[in-house]
């Protein structure tokens, strides 16, 4: 099983949509929890770091349940700006802060 | 300023030749972090160093995978006798500090590595 699991996408919305994507994770020792945006042939960047209490930024609303290990990302009012692939990111405690992603869920939002 | 970049950014191979990778990262970064990205997959973790120390190579995949930093800044990661499962993006991620959790790290174009 892997250490970070997405949904498989792609996910293909209308322009104004909102479309919501999870993850899990297996370690139970995960420290620090991020989404990152890959555009095609390009590299990782981060999008926003996960906080237990929820966290808000713009149309993106990020939420962590520990308990669940269970992460998720929100975004209203989809642009056509935002088709990416989005990662779900973990580290460790220990871990030296390396990055453990997900295979990513792609977005696609179409006029 | 300056973000982190890598060279070649493309590279064609044939099976069996030795390939060299180059990261240069921000400066100042203390951590460099290697990551291998398979096509339709996420980045997986490599190797890390921290100045010039590698404290962390539990995932360079076999021995014929080495990376080094000598003088803490510019890194290479060298990959012997290449094979077509070495074909990937190679993607090297600078951050200020050591090991803190929430540092964020700052990725370069990638390499694209085709063996053929």
């Amino acid at each position: 099983r892997k250490e970070v699991e997405q949904d498989p996408g792609p996910f293909n919305v209308p322009e104004g949509a909102t479309v919501a994507f999870n993850c899990t994770y297996s370690n139970s020792a995960s420290q620090s929890f991020f989404w990152y945006r890959q555009d095609c042939r390009k590299e990782p960047k981060l999008l926003m770091s996960v906080y237990s209490s929820g966290n808000e930024d713009g149309r993106f609303t990020a939420q962590l349940n520990r308990a669940s290990q269970y992460i998720s990302l929100l975004i209203r009012d989809s642009k056509l700006s935002d088709s990416a692939t989005y990662l779900c990111v973990v580290t460790f405690s220990g871990g030296y802060n390396k990055l453990i992603f997900g295979a990513g869920t792609r977005l696609a939002v179409h006029p | 300023g300056a973000g982190v970049s890598q060279s070649p950014r493309y590279k064609v191979a044939k099976r069996g030749q030795d390939v060299a990778l180059r990261c240069d990262p921000i400066s100042g970064h203390v951590s460099l972090f290697w990551y291998q990205q398979a096509l339709g997959q996420g980045p997986e973790f490599l190797t890390y160093f921290q100045n010039e120390a590698q404290l962390d190579k539990s995932g360079l995949p076999s021995d014929r995978f080495f990376a080094e930093r000598p003088e803490g800044s510019v890194s290479t990661l060298k990959i012997q006798r290449t094979q077509q499962e070495d074909s990937a993006v190679y993607l090297c991620a600078s951050s200020l500090a050591p090991g803190t959790g929430g540092n964020e790290q700052f990725f370069g174009p990638g390499t694209r590595l085709t063996v053929l």
